[in-house]
């Protein structure tokens, strides 16, 4: 399976913007790139996803880039409720039943105040 | 929807006693899973359903045993608990599909095992 690296820590300023790089360079192309992350003591919450165009939702935003080995997760605006650890995750296309989501150890956002 | 919920929150057993983590979701996903996560870990799949009466194993399911008889419920049973079982577990579930799609995760429960 395809593996992600990602930086163990990153701080950031509040009401900064915040870019989480996450490496992928064994991504096959029915590789989607998921962004996952964990508030402290509570369950991983779904950020965001993308195949191969750059992604927005109310969240974040996803930038891929065109060789699609590497990918951006970007808070446009930082608040303290962000600080949390962030997981990106391949997740395959496939037949009916392959949901499964394999973990790496994220990188632990921090926020300064 | 109250989504996908946990019981109990916290739980302490001593080692060889046996008991059911539960877990509940109501928005009629068909995929339903368990992680477990130590401290300064990832989660790590421990089973999983694709449907009523369907389920496989994970990564780490030495020590676990699941069922699935509902749409709704995936109860999660530790037969003889041992104290590497301490971790915090996580339920989740999501539709299935082609596509993936996002996976909604409960609150977790904590277990101790002395």
């Amino acid at each position: 399976d395809a593996k992600t690296t990602q930086p163990n820590s990153m701080e950031s300023n509040e009401e900064e913007p915040v870019h989480l790089p996450c490496n992928h360079s064994t991504i096959s192309g029915t590789d989607y790139i998921h962004w996952y992350r964990q508030l402290p003591s509570q369950g991983p919450e779904y950020v965001i996803h993308g195949l191969t165009s750059n992604v927005n939702n109310r969240m974040a935003s996803l930038a891929i880039a065109e060789d699609r080995k590497s990918s951006t997760l970007i808070l446009h605006r930082a608040t303290l409720r962000d600080a949390a650890v962030y997981y990106c995750i391949l997740r395959k296309i496939s037949n009916f039943g392959n949901e499964k989501l394999t973990f790496g150890t994220g990188t632990r956002l921090t926020i300064i105040p | 929807n109250a989504g996908v919920t946990q019981t109990p929150k916290f739980q302490v057993l001593k080692t060889g006693q046996s008991m059911t983590l539960q877990c509940a979701q109501d928005m009629n996903h068909e995929y339903m899973s368990w992680y477990r996560q130590d401290p300064g870990m990832g989660l790590r799949l421990i089973h999983y359903s694709v449907g009523a009466g369907i389920t496989d194993q994970g990564e780490v399911p030495n020590g676990y045993n699941v069922s699935r008889s509902t749409t709704e419920d995936f109860p999660l049973r530790l037969l003889s608990a041992a104290p590497s079982q301490t971790s915090v577990y996580f339920c989740a579930s999501s539709w299935t599909g082609v596509n993936p799609t996002e996976q909604y995760f409960g609150p977790g429960t904590r277990l101790t095992v002395t």
